[in-house]
Protein backbone atom coordinates (compact mmCIF):
# COMPACT_ATOMS: atom_id res chain seq x y z
CA UNK A 1 0.00 0.00 0.00
CA UNK A 2 1.30 3.79 0.23
CA UNK A 3 3.54 4.64 1.65
CA UNK A 4 4.05 8.66 2.69
CA UNK A 5 7.03 10.22 4.10
CA UNK A 6 7.55 13.66 5.37
CA UNK A 7 10.61 15.85 6.47
CA UNK A 8 11.60 17.76 9.00
CA UNK A 9 9.28 16.58 11.95
CA UNK A 10 10.15 20.39 13.26
CA UNK A 11 10.95 23.40 11.31
CA UNK A 12 11.72 26.61 13.26
CA UNK A 13 11.99 30.35 11.04
CA UNK A 14 12.27 33.42 11.83
CA UNK A 15 9.45 35.88 10.91
CA UNK A 16 9.57 36.48 7.13
CA UNK A 17 11.67 33.88 6.22
CA UNK A 18 10.52 31.11 4.08
CA UNK A 19 9.76 27.50 5.05
CA UNK A 20 9.98 24.24 2.78
CA UNK A 21 8.30 20.69 3.92
CA UNK A 22 8.91 17.51 1.94
CA UNK A 23 6.98 14.45 1.36
CA UNK A 24 7.66 11.79 -0.42
CA UNK A 25 5.00 8.88 -1.54
CA UNK A 26 5.41 5.16 -2.47
CA UNK A 27 2.86 4.60 -4.78
CA UNK A 28 3.18 6.14 -8.42
CA UNK A 29 -0.03 5.44 -8.84
CA UNK A 30 -1.20 8.51 -6.58
CA UNK A 31 -3.19 10.74 -8.44
CA UNK A 32 -4.01 13.68 -5.47
CA UNK A 33 -1.74 15.20 -2.71
CA UNK A 34 -3.29 17.68 -0.41
CA UNK A 35 -1.48 19.77 2.21
CA UNK A 36 -3.40 20.59 6.20
CA UNK A 37 -2.84 22.35 9.14
CA UNK A 38 -3.65 21.78 12.06
CA UNK A 39 -3.78 24.24 15.17
CA UNK A 40 -3.95 23.11 18.48
CA UNK A 41 -7.15 21.59 20.32
CA UNK A 42 -8.26 21.31 16.08
CA UNK A 43 -8.77 19.06 13.75
CA UNK A 44 -6.86 19.58 10.47
CA UNK A 45 -7.72 22.08 7.76
CA UNK A 46 -7.10 21.97 4.01
CA UNK A 47 -4.62 24.85 2.89
CA UNK A 48 -3.85 23.56 -0.62
CA UNK A 49 -4.13 20.60 -2.86
CA UNK A 50 -2.24 19.46 -6.30
CA UNK A 51 -3.36 16.80 -8.20
CA UNK A 52 -0.73 14.72 -10.52
CA UNK A 53 -1.80 16.29 -14.31
CA UNK A 54 -0.10 19.96 -12.17
CA UNK A 55 3.23 20.61 -11.58
CA UNK A 56 3.03 23.39 -9.38
CA UNK A 57 -0.01 25.16 -7.65
CA UNK A 58 0.13 28.77 -5.79
CA UNK A 59 -1.89 30.51 -3.55
CA UNK A 60 -1.01 33.97 -1.96
CA UNK A 61 2.08 32.77 0.22
CA UNK A 62 1.99 28.76 -0.20
CA UNK A 63 2.58 26.53 -3.19
CA UNK A 64 2.74 22.96 -3.89
CA UNK A 65 5.61 20.88 -6.09
CA UNK A 66 4.91 18.28 -8.00
CA UNK A 67 7.89 15.70 -9.02
CA UNK A 68 6.16 12.82 -10.47
CA UNK A 69 9.12 11.09 -11.72
CA UNK A 70 10.87 11.31 -8.07
CA UNK A 71 7.63 10.73 -6.18
CA UNK A 72 7.82 13.92 -4.21
CA UNK A 73 5.75 16.83 -2.91
CA UNK A 74 6.74 19.63 -1.39
CA UNK A 75 4.96 22.89 0.65
CA UNK A 76 6.66 26.20 0.66
CA UNK A 77 5.21 29.23 2.84
CA UNK A 78 7.08 32.64 2.36
CA UNK A 79 6.96 35.37 4.46
CA UNK A 80 6.18 32.95 7.11
CA UNK A 81 4.49 34.56 9.78
CA UNK A 82 3.50 33.80 13.54
CA UNK A 83 0.44 32.52 12.87
CA UNK A 84 1.56 30.11 10.47
CA UNK A 85 3.02 28.37 13.51
CA UNK A 86 1.08 24.95 13.54
CA UNK A 87 1.54 21.05 12.15
CA UNK A 88 1.57 20.57 8.80
CA UNK A 89 0.53 17.13 7.31
CA UNK A 90 1.09 16.00 3.83
CA UNK A 91 -1.00 13.27 2.04
CA UNK A 92 -1.39 11.17 -1.03
CA UNK A 93 -4.37 8.77 -1.94
CA UNK A 94 -5.05 6.75 -5.43
CA UNK A 95 -8.13 8.17 -6.68
CA UNK A 96 -10.11 6.73 -3.99
CA UNK A 97 -11.22 7.89 -0.24
CA UNK A 98 -8.08 6.51 1.26
CA UNK A 99 -6.15 9.74 2.22
CA UNK A 100 -2.41 8.49 3.83
CA UNK A 101 -1.01 11.15 5.67
CA UNK A 102 2.59 11.98 6.79
CA UNK A 103 4.32 12.20 10.08
CA UNK A 104 3.27 15.62 10.37
CA UNK A 105 5.73 18.78 10.12
CA UNK A 106 5.50 21.30 13.72
CA UNK A 107 6.37 24.61 12.09
CA UNK A 108 7.49 27.82 14.50
CA UNK A 109 7.54 31.14 13.33
CA UNK A 110 9.41 33.12 15.64
CA UNK A 111 8.83 37.03 15.91
CA UNK B 1 -23.17 26.67 12.24
CA UNK B 2 -19.96 23.93 12.81
CA UNK B 3 -19.41 22.24 9.41
CA UNK B 4 -18.32 18.88 10.74
CA UNK B 5 -19.13 18.32 14.94
CA UNK B 6 -18.78 15.77 17.43
CA UNK B 7 -19.67 14.85 20.44
CA UNK B 8 -18.08 14.67 22.90
CA UNK B 9 -14.97 16.72 22.97
CA UNK B 10 -13.44 15.27 25.74
CA UNK B 11 -13.96 11.55 26.80
CA UNK B 12 -12.42 9.69 30.20
CA UNK B 13 -13.04 6.66 31.05
CA UNK B 14 -11.60 3.45 32.37
CA UNK B 15 -10.83 0.16 30.76
CA UNK B 16 -13.30 -2.35 29.84
CA UNK B 17 -16.32 0.62 29.41
CA UNK B 18 -18.11 0.72 26.48
CA UNK B 19 -18.63 4.61 24.84
CA UNK B 20 -19.58 6.24 21.78
CA UNK B 21 -18.58 9.29 19.64
CA UNK B 22 -20.91 10.63 17.47
CA UNK B 23 -20.31 13.19 14.36
CA UNK B 24 -22.64 15.08 12.29
CA UNK B 25 -21.87 16.95 9.16
CA UNK B 26 -23.69 19.89 7.61
CA UNK B 27 -22.58 20.03 4.14
CA UNK B 28 -24.25 17.71 2.26
CA UNK B 29 -21.34 15.46 1.46
CA UNK B 30 -21.94 11.90 0.54
CA UNK B 31 -18.46 10.43 2.39
CA UNK B 32 -17.82 10.03 6.10
CA UNK B 33 -14.66 9.11 7.45
CA UNK B 34 -13.14 8.50 10.66
CA UNK B 35 -9.51 8.84 11.32
CA UNK B 36 -7.56 8.14 14.93
CA UNK B 37 -4.51 10.47 15.86
CA UNK B 38 -2.07 8.69 18.06
CA UNK B 39 -0.04 10.50 20.98
CA UNK B 40 2.41 11.24 17.97
CA UNK B 41 -0.17 13.24 15.92
CA UNK B 42 0.00 10.08 13.42
CA UNK B 43 -3.32 10.32 11.33
CA UNK B 44 -4.69 7.22 10.29
CA UNK B 45 -7.66 6.24 8.32
CA UNK B 46 -10.01 3.82 10.68
CA UNK B 47 -13.59 3.84 8.55
CA UNK B 48 -15.13 5.28 5.44
CA UNK B 49 -18.36 5.59 4.61
CA UNK B 50 -20.37 6.51 1.48
CA UNK B 51 -24.50 7.49 1.23
CA UNK B 52 -24.63 4.80 4.73
CA UNK B 53 -22.68 2.13 3.02
CA UNK B 54 -19.28 1.20 4.75
CA UNK B 55 -16.61 1.25 1.95
CA UNK B 56 -13.15 0.94 3.93
CA UNK B 57 -12.42 -1.00 7.86
CA UNK B 58 -8.71 -0.87 7.96
CA UNK B 59 -7.85 -3.90 9.84
CA UNK B 60 -9.64 -1.79 13.08
CA UNK B 61 -10.58 -4.06 16.05
CA UNK B 62 -13.93 -5.63 16.05
CA UNK B 63 -14.88 -3.88 19.38
CA UNK B 64 -14.72 -0.54 16.99
CA UNK B 65 -18.39 -0.35 15.41
CA UNK B 66 -19.29 2.71 13.12
CA UNK B 67 -22.78 3.18 12.48
CA UNK B 68 -24.26 5.69 9.88
CA UNK B 69 -27.53 6.64 10.29
CA UNK B 70 -28.02 8.71 7.62
CA UNK B 71 -25.67 10.25 5.39
CA UNK B 72 -25.09 13.30 7.64
CA UNK B 73 -24.17 11.31 10.64
CA UNK B 74 -21.67 9.06 11.33
CA UNK B 75 -21.29 7.19 14.78
CA UNK B 76 -18.07 5.63 16.68
CA UNK B 77 -18.95 3.04 18.87
CA UNK B 78 -16.34 1.73 21.05
CA UNK B 79 -16.47 -1.64 23.09
CA UNK B 80 -14.57 -3.30 25.93
CA UNK B 81 -12.35 -0.24 25.72
CA UNK B 82 -8.20 -0.60 26.43
CA UNK B 83 -5.44 1.78 27.26
CA UNK B 84 -3.70 1.67 23.54
CA UNK B 85 -7.74 3.20 22.59
CA UNK B 86 -6.43 6.82 24.17
CA UNK B 87 -5.95 9.38 20.85
CA UNK B 88 -7.97 11.96 19.48
CA UNK B 89 -10.52 10.84 17.45
CA UNK B 90 -11.45 13.04 13.73
CA UNK B 91 -14.50 12.58 12.15
CA UNK B 92 -14.38 14.15 8.64
CA UNK B 93 -16.37 14.10 5.53
CA UNK B 94 -16.02 15.01 1.53
CA UNK B 95 -18.06 15.38 -1.27
CA UNK B 96 -16.45 12.92 -3.29
CA UNK B 97 -13.71 10.83 -3.60
CA UNK B 98 -10.54 12.95 -4.45
CA UNK B 99 -12.39 16.15 -2.45
CA UNK B 100 -10.38 17.89 0.09
CA UNK B 101 -11.96 16.36 3.32
CA UNK B 102 -13.65 18.61 6.47
CA UNK B 103 -12.68 17.71 9.80
CA UNK B 104 -14.25 18.11 12.97
CA UNK B 105 -12.06 19.37 15.80
CA UNK B 106 -11.73 15.87 17.45
CA UNK B 107 -12.61 13.92 20.47
CA UNK B 108 -9.80 13.04 22.64
CA UNK B 109 -10.86 9.90 24.69
CA UNK B 110 -8.51 8.91 27.30
CA UNK B 111 -8.59 5.29 28.86
CA UNK B 112 -7.89 4.78 32.46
Amino acid sequence: GENVEQHPSTLSVQEGDSAVIKCTYSDSASNYFPWYKQELGKGPQLIIDIRSNVGEKKDQRIAVTLNKTAKHFSLHITETQPEDSAVYFCAASINTDKLIFGTGTRLQVFP
Amino acid sequence: DTAVSQTPKYLVTQMGNDKSIKCEQNLGHDTMYWYKQDSKKFLKIMFSYNNKELIINETVPNRFSPKSPDKAHLNLHINSLELGDSAVYFCASSQAQNSPLHFGNGTRLTVT
